[in-house]
């Protein structure tokens, strides 16, 4: 199997729940932000992004709030499904230049 | 995957060999990267390019070179692998740097014995 993230911080959550993953971001200057799922063995995929000027963007079950004051993002998915499982994991970007991007949370959705 | 491919899949190269990655894309943007995948790491930026023939380095470029002869294809080499490079390596596109999402390929995965 996939040997990235062998070490990473899971997120266990029932089947039906809602889930919230969290993420600390590094620099106060960022203003652009995005997060990706990575299931085992493919590439990250875009979930959802949001701007500085925003605190809060929704998707299709799908929910980031971005705090500002504590350079905190996180993700919110609602009624978790076995399909949600996955690695998850941010990443910033500040005036323009390359990206940062944090080295994830496992999230195992149990039946 | 975003009309990204990537080839190899999967290789197994011997210490000191040269190893080149190919990156293809159908969506015609102008950005291309590539970046490696660690255990306990988030994914590092190797190099990036942002036009045919115009590439630059990322955080972790030392070993690494890069070509792009045409808009679609982003070639990545390891002129002589080390066990260091062993790594998951992903490719991704963008329209435009920086505030534009980047879309990544499906990676291919390199062991350096």
């Amino acid at each position: 199997g996939e040997s990235v993230g062998l070490h990473l911080p899971t997120l266990s959550v029932q089947e039906g729940d809602n889930s919230i993953i969290n993420c600390a971001y590094s620099n106060s200057a960022s203003d652009y932000f995005i997060w990706y799922k990575q299931e085992s063995g493919k590439g990250p995929q875009f979930i959802i992004d949001i701007r500085s000027n925003m605190d809060k963007r929704q998707g299709q079950r799908v929910t980031v709030l971005l705090n500002k004051t504590v350079k905190h993002l996180s993700l919110q998915i609602a009624a978790t499904q076995p399909g949600d499982s996955a690695v998850y994991f941010c990443a910033e970007n500040l005036y323009g230049q390359n990206f940062v991007f944090g080295p994830g949370t496992r999230l195992s959705v149990l039946p | 995957d975003a009309g990204i491919t990537q080839s190899p899949r999967h290789k197994v190269t011997e210490t000191g060999t040269p190893v080149t990655l190919r990156c293809h894309q159908t969506e015609n943007h102008r950005y291309m990267y590539w970046y490696r995948q660690d255990p306990g790491h988030g994914l590092r930026l190797i190099h990036y390019s942002y036009g045919v023939k115009d590439t630059d380095k990322g955080e972790v470029s030392d070993g690494y070179s890069v070509s792009r002869s045409k808009t679609e294809d982003f070639l990545l080499t390891l002129e002589s692998a080390t066990s260091s490079q062993t790594s998951v390596y992903f490719c991704a596109i963008s329209p435009g740097q920086g505030k534009e999402t980047q879309y990544f390929g499906p990676g291919t995965r390199l062991l350096v014995l």
